[in-house]
């Protein structure tokens, strides 16, 4: 089982909708969970952190974790044709000083 | 804003090379991570190493050293390079355990 665990896509929404991202994670003792954004040959950019159950919102893009079912998501509002990108989400493993990161989801917003 | 500069954006190198990686963060980060990067396998980490002369291996570090002689500057080193190291490499720091990594801009090598 991977650690962290998304799925692939490709995502595709309509400019204006709603995208909904999805992560799952198997160490039930993680503390730490990330979601960086990363254009096509570019370096992964941090868009949100995320410590706590529940929502956590910042402009566009919500947060949500859920740490007894061991998933979190992340929800772009108003979805532009720059949000279109593979977002990645990372996870602080309890065990130590190791990110574990998914293998991204790509998702493209139609004009 | 924290920066975190890798020496070179693209590298061509032959088989049995040795390579040197470098990447220099400015905002006296004590954590310092060096992934890979490939398409189907996401970030996978090599080596990270949480103080000066301090390293850890990672999930993948056959065929790879590290070297952090000062806090700013954490060095990966191919040792023979080969063609499976073809990739993308990812250099990124953190202040403290458990804080946002920031990640440099990246290094594409290709071993021919």
């Amino acid at each position: 089982q991977k650690e962290v665990e998304q799925n692939s896509g490709p995502l595709s929404v309509p400019e204006g909708a709603i995208a909904s991202l999805n992560c799952t994670y198997s160490d039930r003792g993680s503390q730490s969970f990330f979601w960086y954004r990363q254009y096509s040959g570019k370096s992964p950019e941090l868009i949100m952190s995320i410590y706590s159950n529940g929502d956590k919102e910042d402009g566009r893009f919500t947060a949500q974790l859920n740490k007894a079912s061991q998933y979190v998501s992340l929800l772009i509002r108003d979805s532009q044709p720059s949000d279109s990108a593979t977002y990645l989400c990372a996870v602080n493993m309890n065990t130590g000083n190791q990110f574990y990161f998914g293998t991204g989801t790509s998702l493209t917003v139609i004009p | 804003d924290v920066k975190v500069t890798q020496s070179s954006r693209y590298l061509v190198k032959r088989t049995g090379e040795k390579v040197f990686l470098e990447c220099v963060q400015d905002m006296d980060h004590e954590n310092m991570f060096w992934y890979r990067q490939d398409p189907g396998l996401g970030l996978r980490l090599i080596y990270f190493s949480y103080d000066v002369k301090m390293k850890e291996k990672g999930d993948i570090p056959e065929g790879y050293s590290v070297s952090r002689e000062k806090k700013e500057r954490f060095s990966l080193i191919l040792e023979s390079a080969s063609t499976n190291q073809t990739s993308m490499y990812l250099c990124a720091s953190s202040p403290l355990l458990g804080t946002p990594l920031h990640f440099g801009n990246g290094t594409r090598l290709t071993v021919t």
